[in-house]
């Protein structure tokens, strides 16, 4: 899988939107974008994922640039319970390798 | 909402004791997952089979583990003997194998060993 990289960190206030980015820019034509979070203590929690074009669903947005290099995921309304961490994944499926790779994410706090 | 399933939620046992973990995949789901998560490593991912099969079990220490599916409704996680350094949220994901699949994370089982 390609590696992808994130901001350790960041802060974002509640109510507003909150952009999340990352860089996969060894991507390869046929692997997909995938967001998960984890909010403590839970299993990591799908949110979207995308190939090339946009996507959007009923917790986020993901842009993902024409080139593919880099992608932002877009939460458009931060609430307090959006406070977690964000790993964004870049997954390949092919020769029947379906796993998620994780790294260390984002963690993102939402503030009052 | 379907969901995963995973027994026991939290588990405490002695170093040397045998641990089964189990995990119930989301119904018509044919690949099924298991990672580990410790704060000095991250989220690895143990082993995952496709169908009941195995299909990659390199993340997992041969010795001590080993993962089964007994039939399509059951995955189990076994370490025996466990020792501290096993001490972890171990989490079961299932998905269905296609590209651009999603996969669903249980809960997780909270695991210390003393």
């Amino acid at each position: 899988d390609a590696k992808t990289t994130q901001p350790t960190s960041m802060d974002c206030a509640e109510g507003r939107a909150a952009n999340l980015p990352c860089n996969h820019s060894t991507i390869s034509g046929n692997e997909y974008v995938y967001w998960y979070r984890q909010i403590h203590s839970q299993g990591p929690q799908y949110i979207i994922h995308g190939l090339k074009n946009n996507e959007t669903n009923e917790m986020a947005s993901l842009i993902i640039t024409e080139d593919r290099k880099s992608s932002t995921l877009i939460l458009p309304h931060a609430t307090l319970r959006d406070t977690a961490v964000y790993y964004c994944i870049v997954r390949s499926f092919s020769q029947g390798d379906y796993k998620l790779s994780f790294g260390a994410g984002t963690t993102v706090t939402v503030r009052a | 909402d379907a969901r995963v399933t995973q027994t026991p939620r939290h588990k405490v046992t002695e170093m040397g004791q045998e641990v089964t973990m189990r995990c119930q995949p989301i119904l018509g789901h044919n690949t099924v997952f298991w990672y580990r998560q410790t704060m000095m490593q991250g989220l690895e991912l143990l082993a995952y089979f496709r169908n009941r099969a195995p299909l990659d079990d390199s993340g997992m220490p041969k010795d001590r583990f080993s993962a089964e599916m007994p039939d399509a409704t059951l995955a189990t996680l076994k370490i025996q003997p466990s020792e501290p350094r096993d001490s972890a949220v171990y989490f079961c994901a299932s998905g269905s194998w296609r590209p651009g699949d999603t996969q669903y994370f249980g809960p997780g089982t909270r695991l210390t060993v003393l």
